[in-house]
């Protein structure tokens, strides 16, 4: 079945550095991917809808020159979360559009939690 | 725009009790369900979804879905729930066209030996 790889799982970084995740389609093409981020406890927020080859629409409230997103192509978008601080600690997760030959399905990544101390 | 609602943020039940998890959606346009679990420090994954067709949806881990249009839901049930069940769960909408996913607030499930 389709897969989604998040990578890196698990992240640990110090206050200030940039941490880039990486989301991939591994076997479809997914012109639309987003981003989630998830509090502790809480449900999952979108942060930004990225379509292959333009710029990524971000939710209202998400700092666009925080959370750099680039989706160059078909099967690759990432997350830069730069100059990280530790309230950006969090779970993120990608999801990634599967339109192709009549289907119309949604996979996920299996998230990256991200922990800036 | 699409709204999705989860009544309960925590359910505890005891092991081998039947539990019914609701929730409602608010679009009346065409919309896909789904009911994700995620377990502690893991990423989410897929129990269920209800594209089309039969309304009583089968899902892993002996989980079931019923989607009833009229009353706007999609409750998620399972006879007798395990340990392991102990999770939290997501139900969540997607409508058509190029739209993110919709997702409820979350339901803590937490299964009593």
């Amino acid at each position: 079945g389709a897969v989604v790889s998040q990578h890196p799982s698990r992240v640990i970084c110090k206050s200030g550095t940039s941490v880039k995740i990486e989301c991939r389609s591994l076997d479809f093409q997914a012109t639309t991917m987003f981003w989630y981020r998830q509090f502790p406890k809480q449900s999952l927020m979108l942060m930004a809808t990225s379509n292959e080859g333009s710029k990524a629409t971000y939710e209202q409230g998400v700092e666009k020159d925080k959370f750099l997103i680039n989706h160059a192509s078909l099967t690759l978008s990432t997350l830069t979360v730069t100059s990280a601080h530790p309230e950006d600690s969090s779970f993120y997760i990608c999801s990634a559009r599967d339109g192709t030959g009549g289907r119309d399905s949604l996979h996920f990544g299996n998230g990256t939690r991200l922990t800036v101390t | 725009a699409q709204s999705v609602t989860q009544l309960d943020s925590q359910v505890p039940v005891f092991e081998e009790a039947p539990v019914e998890l609701r929730c409602n959606y608010s679009s009346s346009v065409s919309v896909y369900l789904f009911w994700y679990v995620q377990y502690p420090n893991q990423g989410l994954q897929l129990l269920l979804k209800y594209l089309s067709g039969s309304t009583l949806v089968k899902g892993i881990n002996g989980f079931e879905a019923e989607f009833n249009k009229s009353q706007t839901s999609f409750h998620l049930r399972k006879p007798s729930v395990h340990i392991s069940d102990t999770a939290e769960y997501f139900c969540a909408a997607l409508s058509s066209g190029n739209t993110p996913l919709v997702f409820g607030k979350g339901t803590r499930l937490s299964v009593i030996a």
